[in-house]
């Protein structure tokens, strides 16, 4: 099993939906981060989270401490939102991201 | 500001060949982060550096070395290379920890 769980693994909305990709993780952390990634590769890192909640833009993410759990939340999606999204988790002296198989993106017009 | 560099954008080796990627970090960053995605796989960290010293290095073989200067830039060197060896291989950079880490564009490298 693997240590970051996304769900899903891909993701077809049409443009202006609600959508929310989810993580799951079985190690204790120090903070997590949500990372978009394009086709060509070059990552973004979109948030670091360790409680609470964050937001930017039209951007929301969430965690749970307790539960082991963090959404990714996009609202009123856009055709340039479509990205590989990517959970990683990081935590202690070690400073490692382990990171989830991420969410393929398509958000169509 | 300039954010993470990494060069070269593509590199094609051979078998047994030596490979040298590079990185340089956000102006103020001291610690830079080596990661690789192979074809298929999801990222997995490679090495950590801060302040010129290796502070951990994730589950890859003697082959993959690298170190930080003293402008903690950074090089990766993989040595004795193999075809598995073909991937992106992405530099982040953050402030010392825990600070969101930057990542590059990324290197390519190609094994013939």
């Amino acid at each position: 099993k693997n240590e970051v769980e996304q769900s899903p693994q891909n993701l077809t909305a049409q443009e202006g939906e609600f959508i929310t990709i989810n993580c799951s993780y079985s190690v204790g952390i120090s903070a997590l981060h949500w990372l978009q990634q394009h086709p060509g590769g070059g990552i973004v890192s979109l948030f670091m989270l360790s409680s609470g909640k964050k937001k930017h833009g039209r951007l929301i993410a969430t965690i749970n401490i307790q539960e082991k759990h963090s959404s990714l939340h996009i609202t009123a999606s856009h055709p340039r939102d479509s990205a590989v999204y990517i959970c990683a988790v990081g935590g202690g002296a070690t400073n490692k991201l382990i990171f989830g198989t991420g969410t393929l993106l398509a958000v169509q017009p | 500001e300039a954010g993470v560099t990494q060069s070269p954008t593509h590199l094609i080796k051979t078998r047994g060949q030596q490979a040298t990627l590079r990185c340089s970090p956000i102006s103020g960053h001291t610690s830079v982060y080596w990661y690789q995605q192979a074809l298929g796989l999801g990222l997995q960290f490679l090495l950590w550096y801060d302040e010129g010293e290796e502070r951990n290095r994730g589950n890859f073989p003697p082959r993959f070395s690298g170190r930080q200067f003293p402008n903690y830039s950074s090089e990766l060197n993989v040595n004795a290379l193999e075809l598995e060896d073909s991937a992106l291989y992405l530099c982040a950079s953050s402030l010392a920890y825990p600070q969101p880490q930057h990542f590059g564009d990324g290197t390519r490298l190609s094994i013939l």
